[in-house]
């Protein structure tokens, strides 16, 4: 059965420090991969998303950034981060079919 | 991308009590997915339906999906404490890899 993996579960940084998101699948080959930030009791927004390696979509652009170094990682970064970053952020898979199939999630706060 | 259109933002109910949730589009839709995010957790696939007019049963749950393709909704049948959580629904673009979210239903179950 397909997994996938977030960490850190939970993250506190100061504003203007470096991050680095990490998400892995394992079970599935060629994933569509894909990174949301949903903020405190709001919606989902879609941040990037990837249908191969190195091959990285950015839906709203801001000062993150993503990469996809193997098939089943997905990695979420930001060279300096704002206040407004704080969030909610969710990896998720989609094999053949539509639906998308999400991590736990990392809960980001920046101070 | 596909707009929908999540309501009502918030529902409170008496357990026992029936809940539904509404989604709308402007356009067509080529599917219609829907998410359950309980407290503190991430989004889990519940259905997906791509019919028009389309009915389906989990359990308590019956998802239906309008004859115009344009709206469905999410009936919970004599609510229950762990029905608790936000419901989303979302859509998806024929041949697109990107999901569109509503901005969620957040219901609490009152005992």
């Amino acid at each position: 059965s397909q997994t996938i993996h977030q960490w850190p579960a939970t993250l506190v940084q100061p504003v203007g420090s470096p991050l680095s998101l990490e998400c892995t699948v394992e079970g599935t080959s060629n994933p569509n991969l894909y990174w949301y930030r949903q903020a405190a009791g709001r919606g989902l927004q879609l941040l990037f998303y990837s249908v191969g390696i190195g091959q990285i979509s950015s839906e709203v652009p801001q000062n993150l950034s993503a990469s996809r170094p193997q098939d089943r990682q997905f990695i979420l970064s930001s060279k300096k981060l704002l206040l407004s970053d704080s969030g909610f952020y969710l990896c998720a898979w989609r094999r053949g079919g539509n639906e998308q199939f999400f991590g736990p999630g990392t809960r980001l706060t920046v101070l | 991308g596909q707009q929908v259109m999540q309501i009502p933002q918030y529902q409170h109910v008496q357990e026992g009590e029936d809940f539904t949730t509404y989604c709308n589009s402007s356009t067509t839709l080529s599917n219609i997915q829907w998410y359950k995010q309980r407290p503190g957790g991430h989004p889990v696939f519940l259905i997906q339906l791509v019919k028009s007019g389309e009915v389906k049963k989990q359990k308590r749950l019956t998802f239906q999906f309008g004859e115009a393709k344009k709206n469905s909704s999410l009936h919970i049948t004599a609510t229950q404490t762990t029905d608790v959580g936000t419901y989303f629904c979302a859509s998806s673009g024929a041949g697109s890899y990107q999901l569109t979210f509503g901005k969620g239903t957040k219901l609490s179950v009152i005992p």
